[in-house]
């Protein structure tokens, strides 16, 4: 079955640039997909299509893609954005849609 | 503003049934494909399954996991989506949330499986 591989954790001091990569055989044909989420609540979309971003989400969170690794991108991370980040894409058939494992950002 | 909300968690014994529901709202669901995404406690994000568009045929496709045992379906008349689950283990017991497309999700709904 398909996978997307993300690092366990990521661990960066306020202000400093945060990244964050999956991945995964069919990303240079398929879209990532990237989503925050806090303890207890629901995920939330940062970034779409690769590198696009939902109204709402500050302008520091960015994403990219190149060849088989998607990197999700937090330039000048706040305390506010200790998280686990997931990526999210699809088969190369575009049938079975899968999570990466999960990277917890720690911001401290 | 969109909506979703999920329901019908529960308590169910190993080898029970189970049938959630997602209730869809401030967007156009029928054109809309649904899924399903789970986590155990503790857990990552996994995959259950999805459902196309009538435009695209409704048809659907699950995680090997669950494949045989969950049935994904929706009413657009409601702006229903559903998850049927059966023969259930105590593996799938986590937080079940409806994802549209891939931007808007549900609070979730906790399913245990235990006896």
């Amino acid at each position: 079955s398909y996978e997307l591989t993300q690092p366990p954790s990521v661990s960066v001091s306020p202000g400093q640039t945060a990244r964050i990569s999956c991945s995964g055989d069919a990303l240079p044909k398929r879209y990532a997909y990237w989503y925050q989420q806090k303890s207890g609540q629901a995920p939330v979309l940062v970034i779409y299509e690769d590198n696009k971003r939902p109204s709402g989400i500050p302008e520091r969170f960015s994403g990219s893609s190149s060849g088989t690794m998607a990197t999700l991108t937090i330039s000048g991370a706040q305390v506010e954005d200790e998280a686990d980040y997931y990526c999210y894409s699809t088969d190369s058939s575009d049938d079975q849609r899968v999570f990466g494992g999960g990277t917890k950002l720690t911001v401290l | 503003e969109v909506q979703l909300v999920e329901s019908g968690g529960g308590l169910v014994k190993p080898g029970g049934s189970l049938r959630l529901s997602c209730a869809a709202s401030g967007f156009t669901f029928s054109n809309t494909y649904m899924n399903w995404v789970r986590q155990a406690p503790g857990r990552g994000l996994e995959w259950v399954g999805h459902i196309k568009s009538k435009a695209d045929g409704e048809t659907t496709d699950y995680a090997a996991p669950v494949k045989g045992r969950f049935t994904i379906s929706r009413d657009d008349s409601k702006n229903m989506l559903y998850l049927q689950m059966n023969s259930l283990k105590s593996e799938d017991t986590a937080v079940y949330y409806c994802l549209s497309s891939f931007d808007f999700w549900g609070q979730g709904t906790l399913v245990t499986v235990s006896s």
